[in-house]
């Protein structure tokens, strides 16, 4: 079976500040990782895969198999950056079904 | 811009009345997928088609059902919707070689009274 854990349903800092959300996975082979981002009022948008080891508005997420764990960090936070951040696992499963995790509201203040 | 439309964004309706959500794709994408999000949960996916292979979760209740009439269009149909099945409803996209990306559609929020 497949599982993602996000362990803060909430997370706030301020703005300028580093910002970490944890993601944990299990599974038993080897995991596609995504981190999908739902801002206020807009529809679940992917925000970046691990595949791609690519940095999206300052994000990046690295995949520790040893660790079974796909952080998403950004070092200086944004006020736009407040949103609901879901982290995701495809297992290879047919068609890309997707296991999400349950969500950690960021909020960045002023 | 393509894009994943759900119709409508809100519905109501009443304990045990069938309803229809509809989802339309622009985007030309082989796989659709329904999803059921709960309150303060995560989503949870209730089944998708692979163009016209339905592939149905092990444990979506048997009043869930879909229907994809071609590759744009697809809908979930709740025979008699109970008060737990109040929740959003979201419509998703994807293409084989896309790298799995999902496209989402805005989804329905579906009030049962």
């Amino acid at each position: 079976a497949q599982r993602v854990t996000q362990p803060e349903k909430l997370l706030s800092v301020f703005k300028g500040a580093p910002v970490e959300l944890k993601c944990n996975y299990s599974y038993s082979g080897s995991p596609e990782l995504f981190w999908y981002v739902q801002y206020s009022r807009q529809r679940l948008q992917l925000l970046l895969r691990h595949i791609s080891r690519e940095s999206i508005k300052g994000f990046t997420a690295d995949l520790n198999k040893g660790e079974t764990s796909f952080h998403l960090k950004k070092p200086f936070a944004q006020e736009e950056d407040s949103a609901m951040y879901y982290c995701a696992l495809t297992g290879g499963t047919s068609y890309g079904k997707l296991t999400f995790g349950q969500g950690t509201i960021l909020t960045v203040h002023p | 811009d393509a894009m994943v439309i759900q119709n409508p964004r809100y519905q109501v309706t009443q304990f045990g009345k069938p309803v229809t959500l509809s989802c339309s794709q622009t985007l030309n994408h082989n796989v659709m997928y329904w999803y059921q999000q709960k309150s303060s949960q995560a989503p949870k996916l209730l089944f998708h088609y692979y163009d016209k292979d339905f592939n149905n979760e092990a444990d979506t209740p048997d009043n869930f059902q879909s229907r994809r009439p071609n590759t744009s269009f697809c809908f979930l149909d709740i025979r008699s919707p109970g008060l737990g099945d109040a929740a959003m409803y979201l419509c998703a996209t994807s293409r084989p070689g896309g790298g799995y990306e999902q496209y989402f559609g805005p989804g329905t929020r579906l009030t049962v009274t």
